[in-house]
């Protein structure tokens, strides 16, 4: 499976400003990455998908001007919440797609550590 | 395009065993069951492919009827270790994953 890890893992910031989350696969080139969010107690809901050297594709209902994604290299993906307001507080989690273990060649999703964001 | 889980929740003693239930209003190509601890991300269990197939990985296991658009876990002879929220994730053709709604375990002693 593929190691993705996240940076920061808790992050507190005022209200207004912008705060950048990264995800990184440490040990495969990912082509494609995913972006979710998480509310306490729900699902995790997907809010963009990103892929490397194009723009990303956002969910329904996401604001792309907001959730600013750059997938500069194979191995990093970026989510940057602008001007960040309490609503935006969640749990934002990226998952890579690798070729799992099962043996049969199929894309399994790997999840990095999450990113606990709080807006005050 | 959410999947529905039923149960939302439930409580089981050590040994007892489980079915959690995912369904989708989709078409559906794959379904993988993860498991979520609280404050962590969800971690992988297992990936079922459409032609009806079951799987298992220890006591966990998993079947799809692609025909019905449902996928359940089953789980046998609960340990505490199996604790946290259960999600189905749906893959559409197009490779769009969409989490289900969530099942909250609790095992006691």
């Amino acid at each position: 499976g593929a190691v993705v890890s996240q940076h920061p893992s808790w992050v507190i910031c005022k209200s207004g400003t912008s705060v950048k989350i990264e995800c990184r696969s440490l040990d495969f080139q990912a082509t494609t990455m995913f972006w979710y969010r998480q509310f306490p107690k729900q699902s995790l809901m997907l809010m963009a998908t990103s892929n490397e050297g194009s723009k990303a594709t956002y969910e329904q209902g996401v604001e792309k001007d907001k959730f600013l994604i750059n997938h500069a290299s194979l191995t990093l993906s970026t989510l940057t919440v602008t001007s960040a307001h309490p609503e935006d507080s969640s749990f934002y989690i990226c998952s890579v797609l690798g070729v799992g273990a099962s043996g049969r060649g199929l894309f399994e999703q790997y999840f990095g550590p999450g990113t606990r964001l709080t807006v005050t | 395009q959410q999947p529905v889980q039923s149960p939302q929740a439930v409580i089981l003693r050590e040994g007892e065993d489980a079915v959690i239930n995912c369904s989708s209003s989709k078409a559906l190509y794959s379904v993988h069951w993860y498991r979520q601890k609280h404050g962590e991300a969800p971690v992988f269990l297992m990936i079922l492919l459409k032609g009806g197939e079951q799987k298992g990985h220890e006591k966990i296991s998993a079947s799809f009827n692609e025909k019905k658009q449902q996928s359940s876990l089953y789980l046998t002879a609960s340990q505490l270790s199996y604790s946290g929220t259960y999600f189905c994730g749906t893959e559409n053709p197009g490779n769009q994953f969409y989490f289900g709604t969530g099942t909250s375990l609790t095992v006691i002693p």
